[in-house]
């Protein structure tokens, strides 16, 4: 079972709320990834979690805050965003942060936000 | 930097014909190669992989890919397509380690017609 779940799938937000999105999984990886996809475009990398602490950061705004609370759970917190972050955000997760290489990516369905 | 290029766009291919994607990456090392399909409003899902080994992979729903070192080249076939295979396809290249920055390309998209 290769499966990463992503609440909610459809997500509407003003520009003055608070919300957030969940991604959980159960295969006992150690990697967790936030993507930002826009329309028609590839995937771009937000944020990666290695062994729960904070690896990556792509030069993402403060307005996106990623959690991870614990090895099965990534949550996104989404404050003051501006229509154009109205996109697909995908979590993934893979098995092995680092070393052996050869690390593959499973993607979950995504959540699909409109900011308005 | 690793980089990838798919270079068509938007693909048609009439349904029982055979199908051929091209990917051509830019990486000074052994690259780590995957192909991942995208239906419209859904995920990604990952079709198959090269790490090492033989360079003819075997993937999901009946696709193959083959590594050629010689022409940095890891090209997606089918040799008969469904029209459920319609949809976005996207070649991506890992480091070596980890493979946190996955570097994609910017997809073709695969048209059936009857």
């Amino acid at each position: 079972d290769t499966e990463v779940t992503q609440t909610p799938k459809h997500l509407v937000m003003g520009m003055t709320n608070k919300k957030s999105l969940k991604c959980e999984q159960h295969m006992g990886h150690r990697a967790m990834y936030w993507y930002k996809q826009k329309a028609k475009k590839p995937p771009e990398l937000m944020f990666v979690y290695s062994y729960e602490k904070l690896s990556i950061n792509e030069s993402v705004p403060s307005r996106f805050s990623p959690e991870c609370p614990n090895s099965s759970l990534l949550n996104l917190h989404l404050h003051a965003l501006q229509p154009e972050d109205s996109a697909l955000y995908l979590c993934a997760s893979s098995p092995n942060p680092t070393g052996t290489g050869g690390n593959t990516i499973y993607f979950g369905e995504g959540s699909w936000l409109t900011v308005v | 930097a690793q980089s990838v290029t798919q270079p068509d766009i938007h693909i048609t291919v009439s349904e029982g014909a055979s199908l051929e994607l091209r990917c051509n990456y830019s990486y000074g090392a052994t690259p780590y190669l995957f192909w991942y399909v995208q239906s419209p409003g859904q995920g990604l899902q990952l079709l198959l992989k090269y790490f090492s080994g033989d360079t003819l992979v075997q993937g999901i729903k009946g696709f193959e890919a083959e590594f050629k070192r010689s022409q940095s080249s890891f090209n997606l076939r089918k040799p008969s397509v469904h029209w459920s295979d319609a949809a976005e396809y996207f070649c991506a290249v890992g480091l070596n380690f980890g493979n946190e920055k996955l570097t994609f390309g910017t997809g073709t998209r695969l048209t059936i017609i009857p």
